[in-house]
């Protein structure tokens, strides 16, 4: 069975510029998690979707930050304009619906903003 | 917000030797899991708790459910070089499978 795919791996851009990062989750799961994690500490969930629809974006900053899962399957994170603090690696992760402990992670996305 | 404490931050130990880390929190939680994180990688899942004083194994690990649904332990015994990596802690805080994580426990094992 495939696992949660996200591209890029590895991304540097400069502050005030834009970025997408990509995930595929498990084919069949229903929930889909990104996360940001910041060097040192644990994941912090950004926003969780249901399907195609979101369930909890309470720690994403709208102001920047935007996601979708337009067909509910593969899911997109933007950031516009990034910023310093934005540096981090982005984890997406997927579950079965109601399975909330079987959260498999993917390899993430490492942002390095200059 | 809800804080979820985990320590130590970092251990060094010896091949052989056993490890203990911990969670703790200030509020309840439905469940508790724990993670191991490579370099890398994204967290793998390790154990899943569920009741109040549960205790689980799987293989070397065994992790309890703490009896005041604050707390969680960790438990690595006779640890091998490819235990190490980073431990998080995983409460989930409401029946949508919104997890709160710990900062981690950096594990070190020298021959």
């Amino acid at each position: 069975e495939a696992g949660v795919a996200q591209s890029p791996r590895y991304k540097i851009i400069e502050k005030r510029q834009s970025v997408a990062f990509w995930c595929n989750p498990i084919s069949g799961h229903a929930t889909l998690y990104w996360y940001q994690q910041i060097l040192g500490q644990g994941p912090k969930l950004l926003i969780q979707f249901q399907n195609n629809g979101v369930v909890d974006d309470s720690q994403l900053p709208k102001d920047r930050f935007s996601a979708e899962r337009l067909k509910g399957v593969d899911s997109t994170l933007k950031i516009q304009p990034a910023k310093l603090e934005d540096s981090a690696v982005y984890l997406c992760a997927s579950s079965p619906s109601g399975a909330y402990n079987e959260q498999f992670f993917g390899p993430g996305t490492r942002l390095t903003v200059l | 917000g809800q804080q979820l404490n985990q320590s130590p931050q970092s251990m060094f130990i010896q091949e052989g030797e056993d490890v203990s880390m911990n969670c703790t929190s200030s509020s309840i939680f439905n469940t508790w899991l724990w993670y191991k994180q490579d370099p890398g990688e994204g967290p793998v899942l390790l154990i899943a708790l569920y009741k109040a004083g549960e205790l689980t194994s799987n293989g070397r690990l065994t992790a309890q459910f703490g009896i005041t649904r604050k707390d969680s332990f960790l438990n690595i015994s006779a640890s091998i070089p490819s235990d190490v990596g980073i431990y998080f802690c995983a409460g989930l805080t409401d029946s949508w499978g919104k997890f709160q994580f710990g900062a981690g426990t950096q594990v070190v094992v020298t021959p």
